[in-house]
């Protein structure tokens, strides 16, 4: 089946100007994840989302970053007023939930993002 | 909070050589554990996971164990191919979460001919 897919795969932007990254997770995958890599930063989390809503959304880095999903599928991260330290890979996962087990994170190949 | 700390690279090994590549752990409660790989130019693949102590995840020839005594997770391949070249990376999910994925800085592995 199909694994999880993120649009665009490169973005080059100027700053102070809005992005949007999309995400499709796996079908029927519940949870939804995202992360952002960066070289000084590692990998990093961003949102956490369960169905619609998000119950975690501590990893943003400031109130210039957003996000939302839409009929427990498809999800878009925003930033507004791009900075150049924006410029990273972000990354999108799913998972299912498994009743007493871990639930494995499945990553999408990124948007790779570039601020000039 | 939860912190993963991985030996960093980058390693060179010729082929057929023994992997370690280190990894230690912060963590409340009792979290999951994980090896990710990034091949050049792909995105993130799951590599072998452990749930508890004294769990080994194994996968592709690789292996590590969950030993909580000494709150490791290193990994292990008794004979790398040029294939494996990639970054590695740990990653746990804390015990008081089921959600949120904590990396390591990631080891860039290369395999020579």
């Amino acid at each position: 089946g199909a694994g999880v897919s993120q649009s665009p795969s490169n973005k080059v932007t100027e700053k102070g100007k809005d992005v949007e990254l999309r995400c499709d997770p796996i079908s029927g995958h519940t949870a939804l994840y995202w992360y952002r890599q960066s070289l000084g930063q590692g990998l990093e989390f961003l949102i956490y989302f369960q169905g619609n809503s998000a119950p975690d959304k501590s990893g943003l880095p400031s109130d210039r970053f957003s996000a939302e999903r839409t009929g427990g599928s498809v999800s878009t991260l925003t930033i507004q007023r791009t900075q150049q330290e924006d410029s990273a890979v972000y990354l999108c996962a799913s998972s299912s939930q498994l009743a007493g087990g871990p639930e494995t994170q499945y990553f999408g190949p990124g948007t790779r993002l570039l601020v000039l | 909070g939860d912190s993963v700390t991985q030996m960093e690279g980058p390693v060179t090994l010729s082929e057929e050589a023994f992997l370690t590549i280190n990894c230690t752990y912060t963590a409340t409660g009792y979290p999951s554990l994980f090896w990710y790989v990034q091949y050049p130019g792909e995105g993130l693949q799951l590599l072998l996971k452990a749930t508890k102590a004294d769990d080994k995840g194994s996968n592709k020839g690789f292996e590590a164990t969950y030993r909580k005594e000494t709150t490791s997770f290193h990994l292990e391949k008794g004979s790398v191919q040029v294939s494996d070249s990639a970054v590695y990376f740990c990653a746990l999910r804390g015990g008081g979460s089921n959600y949120k994925l904590t990396f390591g800085k990631g080891t860039l592995l290369t395999v020579n001919p």
